[in-house]
């Protein structure tokens, strides 16, 4: 069954610590995104990657990290230094960057 | 800065009405665009891709156009059913120079009265 695998779906964290979100898709896509979506405000781009050990920073990468050591994989870290991060979380795929774009369920993270 | 705008922003109609949901966008040059769907809580669900050389695309009871020279798209919803109540997105990806990745509207709030 192929798709975007998002976890956890709810994570909680206390005030100075770093959380780290997964994604894993078995798609075979190249390109991989995370955004953020808020109550009343579009998704925004925090980091993107469209081919192993290679990513980019979106328009809001500030207090947050990636990686991209497989293809399948591109997990989020939120660090201490993002102020507000209480927030949903998503992961997307595409074949390439120019492709249809495929969302995972989301993590939404709460600051406890 | 690229922005895309969907209006209503809330929309409520009886079931069994044809419905049309607007998007516009402020930058012609485009790759694609691409409409969603998102429930409560969950993430998004892909309609339908357009891409800039097209005019339309079909599926189902739903039916995307793009006009890329007036900067708008809409989402056509056929005999509209309890079922379609959700959030609809539209998301732009242009071409021009910055970073990769859609732009995205603030969505448009659907329900569908029984």
């Amino acid at each position: 069954d192929g798709g975007i695998t998002q976890s956890p779906k709810y994570l909680f964290r206390k005030e100075g610590q770093n959380v780290t979100l997964s994604c894993e898709q078995n798609l075979n896509h190249d390109a991989m995104y995370w955004y953020r979506q808020d109550p009343g405000q579009g998704l925004r781009l925090i980091y993107y990657s469209q081919i192993v050990n290679d990513f980019q920073k979106g328009d809001i990468a500030e207090g947050y990290s990636v990686s991209r050591e497989k293809k399948e994989s591109f997990p989020l870290t939120v660090t201490s230094a993002q102020k507000n991060p209480t927030a949903f979380y998503l992961c997307a795929s595409s074949i390439m960057s120019q492709g249809e774009a495929f969302f995972g369920q989301g993590t939404r993270l709460t600051v406890v | 800065k690229q922005e895309v705008t969907q209006i209503p922003a809330a929309l409520s109609v009886p079931e069994g009405e044809n419905l049309v949901l607007n998007c516009s966008f402020t930058d012609s040059a485009i790759y694609n665009l691409q409409w969603f769907r998102q429930d409560p809580g969950k993430g998004l669900t892909s309609l339908l891709l357009i891409q800039s050389s097209q005019r339309e695309q079909t599926s189902g009871r739903l039916n995307a156009s793009l006009d890329k020279s007036s900067g708008r798209s809409t989402l056509y919803i056929a005999a509209s059913q309890p079922g379609d109540s959700a959030t609809y997105l539209c998301a732009v990806l242009y071409s021009g120079g910055g970073a990769d990745g859609l732009t995205f509207g603030k969505g448009t709030h659907l329900i569908i009265q029984p």
